[in-house]
């Protein structure tokens, strides 16, 4: 199984402010998610993030609004831009297990906007 | 495209009592189903996993769901509820050619009374 460490766990924000999300992992992973998980909602994955490649984004999300960083086979950022309070959120980061292909899910990141 | 859907936002049983939680999902090819927890302020963890060889499958903590094509459900059963077994409960959906491709249900909040 992976270990996987975010930060920061929540935060609170101004609109228009932007704030950058780390997903830390304990073990080298080839494909790496960000899902949003909005209240009372179920989980909607935003992007893929590969190593050495611009992420995937799924329909409804863009890069200038959620760019993804991902520099290296343990590491990855989300950035949440010019939020409003929409943008209020739970972010999961989340990695596949090459051997089994099971996700494991990161703690997540709650983020207030005001 | 598949889909998920969870009957019931929130479940409320007493301790002791039967675990009934369902998942109903649509997908045009033979799908794998998951159920995944979510305890409060951490990241989902996978209970359980239907990956087209037993019908029945059993996950950890005592739960266990039936795959039922003909009647396109997935429902995860306990037969006695403990207190720590209160969490929100996912149902998700993939298609065989990656787990990536998860596609979850709103989710459903288990309430237990003593």
């Amino acid at each position: 199984s992976a270990v996987i460490s975010q930060k920061p766990s929540r935060d609170i924000c101004q609109r228009g402010t932007s704030l950058t999300i780390q997903c830390q992992v304990d073990s080298q992973v080839t494909m790496m998610f960000w899902y949003r998980q909005q209240p009372g909602q179920s989980l909607t994955l935003i992007a893929t993030a590969n190593q050495g490649s611009e992420a995937t984004y799924e329909s409804g999300f863009v890069i200038d609004k959620f760019p993804i960083s991902r520099p290296n086979l343990t590491f990855s950022t989300l950035t949440v831009s010019n939020m409003s309070p929409e943008d209020s959120s739970i972010y999961l980061c989340s990695v596949e297990d090459a051997d089994t292909g099971e996700l494991f899910f990161g703690e997540g990141s709650r983020l207030t906007v005001l | 495209a598949q889909s998920v859907t969870q009957l019931g936002s929130h479940v409320s049983v007493s301790e002791g009592a039967l675990v009934l939680l369902r998942c109903n999902y649509s997908s045009s090819v033979p799908p794998y189903l998951f159920w995944y927890v979510q305890y409060p302020n951490q990241g989902l963890q996978l209970l359980l996993k239907y990956t087209s060889a037993a019908t029945l499958v059993k996950g950890i903590n005592g739960f266990e769901a039936e795959f039922k094509k003909s009647e396109t459900s997935f429902h995860l059963t306990k037969p006695s509820a403990h207190m720590s077994d209160a969490a929100e409960y996912f149902c998700a959906v993939s298609v065989p050619s990656g787990y990536s491709t998860l596609t979850f249900g709103k989710g459903t909040m288990l309430l237990v009374s003593p």
